[in-house]
């Protein structure tokens, strides 16, 4: 079984659409995360939730909104892409004060 | 062979040779430390961690030392194998009142090992 796990793994998409990465864990842990991960390969986050309330909100565009429906899901969706959304997006899951965290495979991420 | 993960970001070594990762971080109120290995196509994985009391912790393989007075990290690796080839990353961690951590990455270091 995938610890966690995010779909779609690729996505391609044009300038302006919508569209939505979701992800799941089944490690029971209370806190997830979303990082961005450019093509430089550095990583930041961009949110956090623990136990379904946001914790962590960078200084991230509002076309971005994170759910957490329950703690083991957090889904990112994001409006009117724009060229420099494109990048990998990690969704992570930790237990609550530790820096252990858990990572997705990614989601890549193109906008044309 | 030795790397700064800010300034050098490939480290090419021998198999069979030790690597050094070298990280600096920026926050002196970071309480804990972890090292993050990535293998291509992959999210990153945790390798060690070391709280800010200490200044060595040792796992299967890999030493990290921490210098607190100059905000520096290494991570060793002995006897480097060729499935240790990825990018390592150094992270600091922010506890928040709220709960949960807030890991800022390191730029990240690209360990290519050769045969």
């Amino acid at each position: 079984d995938t610890a966690v796990s995010q779909t779609p793994k690729y996505l391609v998409t044009q300038m302006g659409n919508d569209k939505s990465i979701k992800c799941e864990q089944n490690l029971g842990h209370d806190t997830m995360y979303w990082y961005k991960q450019d093509s430089k390969k550095f990583l930041k986050i961009m949110f956090s939730y623990n136990n379904k309330e946001l914790i962590i909100n960078e200084t991230v565009p509002n076309r971005f909104s994170p759910k957490s429906p329950d703690k083991a899901h957090l889904n990112l969706h994001i409006n009117s892409l724009e060229l420099g959304d494109s990048a990998v997006y990690f969704c992570a899951s930790s237990p609550i004060n530790t820096g252990e965290l858990f990572f997705g495979e990614g989601s890549r991420l193109t906008v044309l | 062979g030795e790397s700064v993960g800010l300034h050098l970001p490939t480290l090419s070594v021998q198999e069979g040779d030790n690597s050094i990762i070298n990280c600096a971080y920026s926050n002196s109120a970071s309480d804990y430390f972890i090292w993050y290995k990535q293998e291509s196509g992959k999210g990153p994985q945790f390798i060690i961690d070391i709280r800010s009391n200490m200044d060595k912790r040792q796992g299967q393989r890999v030493t990290v030392l921490l210098n607190k007075t100059v905000k520096h990290l290494s991570l060793q690796i002995a006897a480097t194998q060729p499935g240790d080839s990825a990018v390592y990353f150094c992270a600091e961690r922010q506890g928040l009142t709220g709960g949960g951590n807030k890991l800022t990455f390191g730029t990240g270091t690209q360990l290519k090992v050769e045969l």
